[in-house]
């Protein structure tokens, strides 16, 4: 089945350690997104990419880092550099082709720093 | 102002209730809007797409005003399983490609 998956669903880090989140989809979907939600609030988008080897910051990108090295991976890293990582993160992809397409998401990945 | 807004919440309906949800967004070229749900501790599925004309999915009637950047979500005949978030979503086109922009999410509780 086509669908975008994201591992682990759970990930616990401890203060000052990097970690990066798993982002895959078989769609041929063009354009992949990253969001953060936190508890009661809505999403926001860290990173997007429209195409492979490009991608833009969103509205909170600091602390963040990603790549787009294939059309079917985008990888989001959280660095030591993010004040307060504690989240729940969401990937997300659309084609780019039929401009009124919704967006896909993943199951997301709940992050907790200890 | 934010850019998509959407009524504070929460709504408690009993189960048959009809129930409104208003939405607004502040970008005119917006091109594109949905209907998200969301359950607890899950990713948002879209509910249904909004057209100009408005469109109807069973119990469901999504309305669009462009002139008044007005969206909004009627659920007739409320269900327990309509209980979740139901999150706005305008789609525009930034000078990189596409972005989708979501409201805070309002929620519904239906109880029995």
């Amino acid at each position: 089945d086509g669908g975008i998956t994201q591992s682990p669903k759970y990930l616990f880090r401890k203060e000052g350690q990097n970690v990066t989140l798993s982002c895959e989809q078989n769609l041929n979907h063009d354009a992949m997104y990253w969001y953060r939600q936190d508890p009661g609030q809505g999403l926001r988008l860290i990173y997007y990419s429209q195409i492979v080897n490009d991608f833009q910051k969103g509205d909170i990108a600091e602390g963040y880092s990603v790549s787009r090295e294939k059309k079917e991976s985008f990888p989001l890293t959280v660095t030591s550099a993010q004040k307060n990582p504690t989240a729940f993160y969401l990937c997300a992809s659309t084609p780019t082709r039929v401009y009124y397409n919704e967006q896909f998401f993943g199951p997301g990945t709940r992050l907790t720093v200890l | 102002r934010k850019e998509v807004e959407q009524d504070p919440g929460p709504f408690n309906v009993p189960e048959g209730a009809t129930v409104a949800f208003n939405c607004t967004y502040s970008n005119s070229a917006s091109q594109s809007f949905f209907w998200y749900r969301q359950d607890c501790r899950k990713e948002p599925k879209l509910l249904m797409s909004v057209y100009s004309s408005g469109n109807e999915d069973g119990r469901f009637t999504a309305q669009l005003n462009r002139a008044s950047q007005y969206i909004s979500l009627l659920i007739r005949d409320s269900k327990l399983s309509d209980s979740a978030t139901y999150l706005c979503v305008v789609n525009s086109r930034d000078n990189y490609g596409q972005n989708f922009v979501f409201g805070p999410g309002t929620r519904l509780s239906v109880l029995p």
